[in-house]
């Protein structure tokens, strides 16, 4: 069975500080990756996906994420963190053949002016 | 792309009463899927259909609930007899078959309240 953990239930940085959101799988075959971002009351927005290839993905919004297969890993990276990106980041598995997804618990973000 | 649309985007029920919700996905995919999000916690997956046929439903549905989407275009998701444990945010999302499914778009969500 699909698995996905997010160690970090909540994170707090300074407005232009880098961040990094962890998130660990398990898939039995190549996983498909994704990072959705929820702000409060509102449904997911996708970030950014990885399916193969390339294992550094640029996504929406100044984000990016790197594939570490040996670690199971898909941690999601920004330089420079806006006031803006405060919400709730959701890291989420799927594979072949593509059926439901499976979410971690998420990170929620908090940007200090 | 006028992206996935839920109604309602709230519904207040008392313990008991049934409710109905719709998910009208994005016009050219085939495939819808049902979540259910509790507070502080990811999606969970509760169903999902293709076209018309219902593929997969989790442990989560139980008999209480039940999906359709008769003409392969719009769904509804019913809870009969709710109960206070049913309160959660209910989202949809779809998928076309060019991006691999695997890639899904959600809409914004009903969330539901039971009394």
């Amino acid at each position: 069975a699909q698995s996905v953990t997010q160690p970090d239930i909540h994170i707090t940085v300074s407005e232009g500080a880098s961040l990094e959101l962890r998130c660990n799988y398990s898939y039995g075959a190549t996983p498909y990756l994704f990072w959705y971002v929820q702000s409060p009351g509102q449904g997911l927005q996708l970030l950014l996906k990885y399916f193969s290839g390339d294992t550094l993905v640029q996504g929406i919004k100044g984000f990016e994420a790197e594939f570490k297969r040996s670690q199971s890993s898909f941690n999601l990276r920004k330089p420079s963190v806006h006031w803006s990106d405060a919400a709730e980041y959701f890291c989420a598995v799927g594979g072949q053949p593509a059926r439901q997804l499976t979410f971690g618990s998420g990170t929620q973000l908090t940007v200090l002016p | 792309d006028t992206g996935v649309s839920q109604n309602p985007r709230h519904k207040i029920t008392k313990r008991g009463q049934n409710v109905t919700f719709r998910c009208d996905p994005i016009s050219e995919h085939n495939r819808l899927y049902w979540y259910r999000q509790t507070l502080g916690q990811g999606p969970e997956f509760l169903t999902y259909f293709q076209n018309e046929a219902q593929l997969e439903k989790s442990r989560l549905l139980s008999d209480r609930f039940s999906a359709e989407r008769p003409k392969g275009s719009f769904s509804t998701l019913e809870i009969q007899r709710t109960e206070q444990g049913d309160s959660a945010m209910y989202l949809c999302a779809s998928s076309s078959r060019d991006r691999g499914y695997n890639e899904q778009f959600f809409g914004p969500g009903t969330r539901l309240t039971v009394l």
